[in-house]
Order: C-alpha cells, then structure tokens, then sequence
C-alpha cells in the first residue's frame, strides 16, 4: 500500500463546476496536511494547510480532513481553467521531519 | 526577491560526469529540503537538513551528497552520473516547528544525462 494515495486523473471538469480531489494516507499518526498545486513545468506551490478534523476554507477552496478515515480532499468552488494543474496531497510523517507526496491528480477545467 | 533559488536551472551532462546544484533561502527558515522529480511527476523527498544538521536521508546512491554550509544553503553534489538520474530536482524549504512543515519551493533544475 503507498502512503500517499490519490487518483492519477486526469479530472475534467466544465468552467465553473465544483472540482473535487481526494487523498488517503496510510500513517494513522499524521498530523499535518497540505495541498500544493503544480502547474506544467513550474515548482509546487502550497494552497491549503489543514491539521484538524473538519473543513478548512480560503477563498473558492476547502480542504476536508477526517483522521479515523485517513482521508482528506480538497474541494475547488467556481473552478477556472487557470485551475488547471496537477494536485498533489502532501502527509507530514508520524516524528514530524517528513513530507510523503502522492503522485498527483491532473484537473483539467473546461472552458 | 525570490525565496528559494536555485541554480543552474537546466543541467545537461553526460554519463560518468560530476556535477552540483546549489540551492539558496532567503526565507530565515532552518530547514531544507532536495526532492527527485522523476519523468512521471512523482515528487520524493531525497535528503533534509534542519540547521545544518542531516535528519533525512532517504534511499539515495551515495553517490548523492548533499552538503550544507550554512541554515540558508543547502547543495547537492552528484559524483558518476547515470541516464536514471535525469529527473528534476526541487530545492525547499520550511519553518521548523510543532509539526507545522509548509514547504516553499525553489524552481527546480531539470537534469538530463545523456
């Protein structure tokens, strides 16, 4: 079993829709989360932090964490076709000192 | 004014060589961080240092050495270079603390070995 699960994609979804994008982690005693955008080319970029049980708003995103699942998502409102990118869910270890990544989930918004 | 740095962007080498990559902060973090990018975008962390101090180092050939002179430095020096090293390699960053590890990262040196 990976650590880091999440759905390759791609994920295509029409200008406007709610885009959602899903993550489980195998560590039970993970602590904190992350979401991180990349677009073609570029560098990842953090979008959501989220530590606590529950949904955690900015702006058109929520991240969604539910610790006895081992599962957390991340939901984009009013999607834009410069949402269009990999998303890749990052799991910090259990000890604090590692960051484990999925492998990504490619969106792509429909104008 | 950019927050992680890295250099040179684009390394093309061929097989046997030695070569670096040299990554900088200007963030004040104390940690940092080298990720391997391979060809199918999968992101794994290489090495970490926390104030100069290596407390990751991941399955990685010890022909990769990372070496930290100082907490806004952190460089990557690969000896006998192999076609399965082309990847691109992100430098970054974070404040260490109570679990709380968001990563900036630098904008990556794409490596190909030919």
């Amino acid at each position: 079993q990976k650590e880091v699960e999440q759905n390759s994609g791609p994920l295509s979804v029409p200008e406007g829709a709610i885009a959602s994008l899903n993550c489980t982690y195998s560590d039970r005693g993970s602590q904190s989360f992350f979401w991180y955008r990349q677009y073609s080319g570029k560098s990842p970029e953090l979008i959501m932090s989220i530590y606590s049980n529950g949904d955690k708003e900015d702006g058109r995103f929520t991240a969604q964490l539910n610790k006895a699942s081992q599962y957390v998502s991340l939901l984009i409102r009013d999607s834009q076709p410069s949402d269009s990118a990999t998303y890749l869910c990052a799991v910090i270890s259990t000890g604090g000192f590692k960051t484990i990544f999925g492998a990504g989930t490619r969106l792509f918004v429909k104008a | 004014d950019t927050a992680v740095s890295q250099t040179p962007k684009y390394l093309v080498t061929q097989m046997g060589n030695d070569k670096s990559i040299k990554c900088e902060q200007n963030l004040g973090h104390d940690t940092m961080y080298w990720y391997k990018q391979d060809s199918k975008k999968f992101l794994k962390i290489m090495f970490s240092y926390n104030n100069k101090e290596l407390i990751i180092n991941e399955t990685v050939p010890n022909r990769f050495s990372p070496k930290s002179p100082d907490k806004a430095h952190l460089n990557l020096h690969i000896n006998s270079l192999e076609l399965g090293d082309s990847a691109v390699y992100f430098c970054a960053s974070s404040q260490g603390g109570a679990m709380i590890y968001e990563q900036y990262f630098g904008p990556g040196t794409r490596l190909t070995v030919t």
